[in-house]
């Protein structure tokens, strides 16, 4: 079935570095549908980019992220922490047109002064 | 905009006790969700249910009943509560579609003591 990986638990940064988080999935359809949901502290998880069209750069709030579907990864960036970008951070796919959506297990990010 | 209330926000019950959880939304979604959230193990999925009379089962259903009373509300009981159980259970909705924005209501905070 399908499956989102995401390999850090914790990523801790000091401001104004780069920020990476991975995402790699697995699905057997062609056309799946990717998305990065954050959630900061005593919030909801909210939509912050998604992207179906490889290799297309999705931006947003100065993330982004780009399907590959030839690695099927769907890395966050952004080229500087900022403190208010401490957050939980997850990946999600959704395979098929009506299919369910998978979360992976989330990326704590911390960023330090 | 809209908006997703989930009552009650805190929770507390016995071992054995049988608990619901409630979730409304304005947003006029047809498709609703149920995840809970522990630590380190993401958003798992509980039930859903994509149009009003509709209702799939998720990943983690065992020990779940969920119902779907009308097209804005959603509920989610808990047959029988486990013993120091602490978990966050959040209800989401969206449009039906492939590339459609889950939104989240704000939790219920669930303690078994």
């Amino acid at each position: 079935g399908d499956s989102v990986t995401q390999t850090e638990g914790l990523v801790t940064l000091t401001e104004g570095l780069p920020v990476m988080l991975n995402c790699t999935y697995q699905t057997i359809y062609s056309n799946p549908f990717l998305f990065w949901y954050v959630q900061h502290l005593n919030e909801s998880p909210r939509l912050l980019l998604k992207s179906f069209t490889d290799n297309k750069r999705t931006e947003h709030q100065g993330f982004h992220a780009t399907l590959h579907k030839s690695s099927s990864s769907f890395h966050l960036q952004k080229s500087s922490a900022q403190l208010s970008d401490s957050a939980l951070y997850y990946c999600a796919l959704r395979g098929s047109a009506l299919g369910r959506l998978h979360f992976g297990a989330g990326t704590q990010l911390i960023v330090i002064p | 905009g809209g908006i997703i209330t989930q009552t009650p926000k805190f929770l507390i019950g016995q071992e054995g006790q049988k608990l619901t959880l409630k979730c409304q939304q304005n947003f006029n979604h047809d498709t609703m969700y149920w995840y809970r959230q522990d630590s380190g193990k993401g958003l798992r999925l509980i039930y859903y249910s994509i149009t009003e009379n509709d209702l799939q089962k998720g990943d983690l259903s065992e020990g779940y009943d969920a119902s779907r009373e009308k097209k804005s509300s959603f509920s989610l009981t808990v047959t029988s509560a486990q013993k120091n159980e602490m978990a966050v259970f959040l209800c989401a909705s969206s449009i039906r579609g492939s590339a459609e924005t889950l939104y989240f209501g704000s939790g219920t905070r669930l303690t078994v003591l």
